[in-house]
């Protein structure tokens, strides 16, 4: 069974610096993982997702991952951090039969 | 907007009732998930169905059952409540049931037991 886990339930960054938010995985299989972020009081939204091929994935708002199979991981960067990006992040990786896993999240803060 | 829709957006309700929370998906897409986000789970698959049948099955209790109309948009039954089963419930839809497809959530039903 595959299965994901979020390092960190909570990162603080200030305006500017750089985010890591990071994310390994489980599977006995060749993954497809995705990261997904919520926003207060609101449902999902994809912001990036690996499947299959070119290992540096990059996403809406200026995130990217990269996959390493070596490393089980897959973690989520952005360059530089902006205010709207505080919000809820989810690691996720989608079995075979469709049976998507979550992480338990990661709270970003963005301070001034 | 991911143009899933969910309704009722709040539900408050007393153990022991039965709720139906609605979901419709996007426009042409066939399957439907469901999800449940509370605090001390966090975000657990339910069940899938793809063009009405149903395709897989998560951590779904045996009071709690769904299904998939004709017209494709599905229903979740919660029954006997409890407590516990308060909780935010998301339904997402993706157009086929291939596990590398983008699912898109709707904006949930936030459902209180009291």
């Amino acid at each position: 069974a595959q299965s994901v886990t979020q390092l960190g339930s909570h990162v603080s960054v200030s305006e500017g610096a750089l985010v890591l938010l990071r994310c390994n995985y489980s599977s006995s299989v060749p993954p497809y993982l995705f990261w997904y972020v919520q926003y207060p009081n609101q449902g999902l939204q994809l912001l990036l997702k690996y499947t299959t091929g070119a290992t540096l994935v990059k996403g809406i708002n200026g995130f990217e991952a990269e996959f390493k199979k070596s490393e089980t991981s897959f973690h989520l960067t952005k360059p530089s951090a902006h205010m709207s990006d505080a919000a809820e992040y989810f690691c996720a990786v989608s079995g075979h039969n469709n049976d998507m896993r979550f992480g338990a999240g990661t709270r970003l803060t963005v301070k001034p | 907007d991911s143009g899933v829709t969910q309704t009722p957006k709040h539900l408050i309700t007393a153990t022991g009732q039965r709720v139906t929370l609605r979901c419709s998906p996007r426009s042409g897409d066939l399957s439907v998930y469901w999800y449940q986000q509370s605090l001390d789970q966090g975000l657990q698959f339910l069940i899938h169905y793809y063009n009405g049948e149903e395709r897989a099955k998560g951590n779904i209790l045996e009071r709690f059952s769904a299904q998939q109309f004709p017209d494709l948009h599905s229903e979740l039954n919660l029954s006997s409540l409890e407590l516990g089963d308060s909780a935010l419930y998301f339904c997402a839809s993706s157009t086929l049931a291939e596990p590398q497809e983008t699912q898109y959530f709707g904006p949930g039903t936030r459902l209180l037991v009291l």
